[in-house]
């Protein structure tokens, strides 16, 4: 079936340090990829998406890259802050069905 | 306020008792969706809709029911719920199938 590879399944970086989170998908018709937070006790939310038309998007201290052709994309958190501890996943979609990674555990170390 | 409610929030029950969880949405979202959440497992689809009296099967649909009579609602019903079953549920709705907003989550127990 459809998968989607999550890595790493916990992360620890200092505070002002950065964040790179990795995914991998199977499906090649998936053409969407978002990206949600979620801390502990509370439902996921959206902080990125990005489209398969675009190769990278940026918000303020975190961006998205997306490559296609190895079906591969990454979360890029910068200066990272102690309220960006959280569980992080990432997730593929083609409209309809949506496949979600196991997740990642980001630590942010004072 | 836009948002998602599920009901109930915390659920103890026992092996094939039937039980239905709510969900509703006010943001007139055509897509609803139902996860699960197991620790290490992340988040699976259990099922999804596109529209009105369309359903689809997720990744984990073995088990579980849903219905869309109308947009706004989307229960899912477990018929003879079993303790492989016992997780954190959460609804989700969308404009086109692209962002989630979610639910507050349903913690099931089944014992």
């Amino acid at each position: 079936g459809e998968n989607v590879e999550q890595h790493p399944s916990t992360l620890s970086v200092q505070e002002g340090d950065s964040a790179v989170i990795k995914c991998t998908y199977s499906d090649s018709a998936s053409n969407y990829f978002p990206w949600y937070k979620q801390e502990l006790g509370k439902r996921p939310q959206l902080i990125i998406d990005i489209r398969s038309n675009v190769g990278e998007k940026k918000d303020q201290r975190i961006a998205v890259t997306l490559n296609k052709t190895a079906k591969h994309f990454s979360l890029h958190i910068t200066e990272t802050q102690p309220e960006d501890s959280a569980v992080y996943f990432c997730a593929a979609s083609r409209d309809d069905k949506i496949i979600f990674g196991k997740g990642t555990r980001l630590h942010i170390l004072p | 306020e836009a948002q998602v409610t599920q009901n109930p929030r915390y659920l103890i029950t026992v092996t094939g008792k039937k039980l239905t969880v709510t969900c509703s949405q006010n943001m007139n979202h055509e897509y609803m969706s139902w996860y699960r959440q197991d620790p290490g497992l992340g988040l699976r689809q259990i099922y999804y809709s596109m529209n009105v009296e369309v359903t689809d099967k997720g990744d984990v649909p073995e088990g579980y029911k849903v219905s869309r009579k109308e947009k706004r609602n989307f229960p899912l019903i477990l018929e003879s719920p079993s303790p492989n079953q016992t997780s954190l549920y959460f609804c989700a709705s969308s404009f086109n199938g692209n962002e989630q907003f979610f639910g507050p989550g349903t913690r099931l127990t089944v014992l």
